[in-house]
């Protein structure tokens, strides 16, 4: 138990798209997700924190008009990469949790989006 | 600034050896700390964590070591098995001034048991 998806899996825009990336977890409810970045040879970062029905809040540094997250449902979050740009070009990861305890309860994680923008 | 650290990005060990992947930290704040293990084209997944009253937590094969004065902590698997390797990431995690919770991962140690 406790799968948690993404899609796509890879994606590969022009400057100035924007993209959505989608988290679901697959057999549990999320209470809360977190959505990640991963520069090359490079730590994962924490983004930001959804809990369901409620706004995401952001990481110091990471611009929530840029990075949209919604977290419509107990089983999906999204992030959109809007008008994207090469700096943007990351491997996006979200992680899930059955609890709203914080980042030390159990995640589970998707197996995370490559973002490749031109 | 990067406030935990796994300065060895590879790691190879024989099977059956014993594996020990270190992680140094800078932030004395940090009172919780967590091992997750990251297979190729898989998220990462949770290991074994240890909070700061204690200096060792043992599951199983996996056993971490928590040295606080040090700023250190190490992640021991015996006996080592082929189905370990993969790139095992440190993470440590505080509460900031206005009850903000913080998580910060290393960089990833690629661990590969040989047969």
């Amino acid at each position: 138990g406790a799968v948690v998806s993404q899609h796509p899996s890879r994606v590969i825009c022009k400057s100035g798209t924007s993209v959505k990336i989608e988290c679901r977890s697959l057999d549990f409810q999320a209470t809360t997700m977190f959505w990640y970045r991963q520069f090359p040879k490079q730590s994962l970062m924490l983004m930001a924190t959804s809990n369901e029905g409620s706004k995401a809040t952001y990481e110091q540094g990471v611009e929530k008009d840029k990075f949209l997250i919604n977290h419509a449902s107990l089983t999906l979050s999204t992030l959109t990469v809007t008008s994207a740009h090469p700096e943007d070009s990351s491997f996006y990861i979200c992680s899930a949790s059955r609890t709203s305890g914080g980042l030390t309860d159990t995640q589970y994680f998707g197996p995370g989006t490559r973002l490749t923008v031109l | 600034d990067q406030q935990v650290k796994q300065n060895s990005p590879s790691l190879s060990v024989q099977e059956g050896r014993i594996s020990i992947l270190n992680c140094d930290y800078t932030n004395s704040m940090f009172d919780y700390f967590l091992w997750y293990k990251k297979y190729p084209a898989e998220g990462p997944t949770f290991l074994i964590s240890i909070s700061s009253i204690k200096d060792k937590n043992e599951d199983g094969r996996f056993t971490v070591f928590l040295n606080k004065s040090a700023k250190h902590l190490s992640l021991h698997i015996v006996p080592s098995q082929p189905g370990d390797s993969a790139v095992y990431f440190c993470a440590a995690s505080a509460y900031e001034q206005g009850g903000s919770e913080k998580l910060v991962f290393g960089k990833g140690t690629k661990l590969t048991v040989n047969p």
